[in-house]
């Protein structure tokens, strides 16, 4: 089964709007933490937001908002008024345990076109 | 601070040439991983590190070697490339285990003919 799925392949939103993009994670344990990248067509790996299994609340960072349902098992990145450099694909991961390093599990993706 | 460095940043191979991906990091971090990523595909997790002189095999190892011998490099060796490790390698690393943040190298685009 996957552990990460991103079910939109790809998405358009209008510049300045906000727009959704999600993910739904398989883990039986009880301590995990899930991560938000962007990948611009430039290839590189942009930290954007992250949500321990255990944070109340939903994590934020500027623009970028994670909608953490843990009952649902999915962790939604909510981008507010999109830019036309927001262009990009999108990754959710997840780190399962405590202790698992920097190891993660991708999903396979959501590519983002801003329109102007 | 460089933080993480890959080299090369794009190398071709001939089937069956052996060659080494180099990692380094200059932030001291303990964790370090290699990741392999397709085209239209998220990344897998090829080998990690926890520190030096301990090494495991993450989600896709065959074909792949490491080794840690210090804090800051962690080198992937293919040792008979096969046009299937066509891909973008990405190495990453992080410091701690209360740390959230992942640092990763700007990729490396290795092709295999």
């Amino acid at each position: 089964a996957q552990k990460i799925t991103q079910t939109q392949p790809g998405m358009f939103v209008q510049e300045k709007e906000a727009v959704t993009l999600d993910c739904t994670y398989d883990t039986s344990d009880q301590s995990y933490g899930l991560f938000w990248y962007k990948q611009p067509s430039s290839g590189e790996m942009i930290f954007l937001i992250y949500q321990g299994s255990y944070d109340e609340q939903n994590a934020t960072e500027g623009r970028y908002s994670l909608n953490f349902q843990k009952a649902r098992k999915s962790a939604n990145l909510v981008i507010s008024a999109s830019q036309l450099g927001d262009s990009a694909m999108y990754f959710c991961a997840m780190r399962e345990g405590p202790d698992a390093g920097n190891m993660l599990t991708f999903g396979g993706g959501t590519r983002l076109m801003v329109k102007p | 601070n460089a933080g993480v460095t890959q080299t090369p940043k794009f190398q071709v191979l001939k089937t069956g040439q052996s060659m080494t991906l180099q990692c380094a990091q200059d932030m001291n971090h303990e964790y370090m991983s290699w990741y392999r990523q397709d085209p239209g595909m998220g990344l897998r997790l090829i080998h990690y590190s926890v520190g030096a002189g301990i090494t495991d095999q993450g989600e896709v190892p065959n074909g792949y070697n490491v080794s840690r011998s210090t804090t800051e490099d962690f080198p992937l060796r293919l040792l008979s490339a096969a046009p299937s490790q066509t891909s973008v390698y990405f190495c990453a690393s992080k410091y701690y285990t209360g740390e959230n943040t992942i640092y990763f190298g700007e990729g490396s685009w290795l092709t295999v003919v």
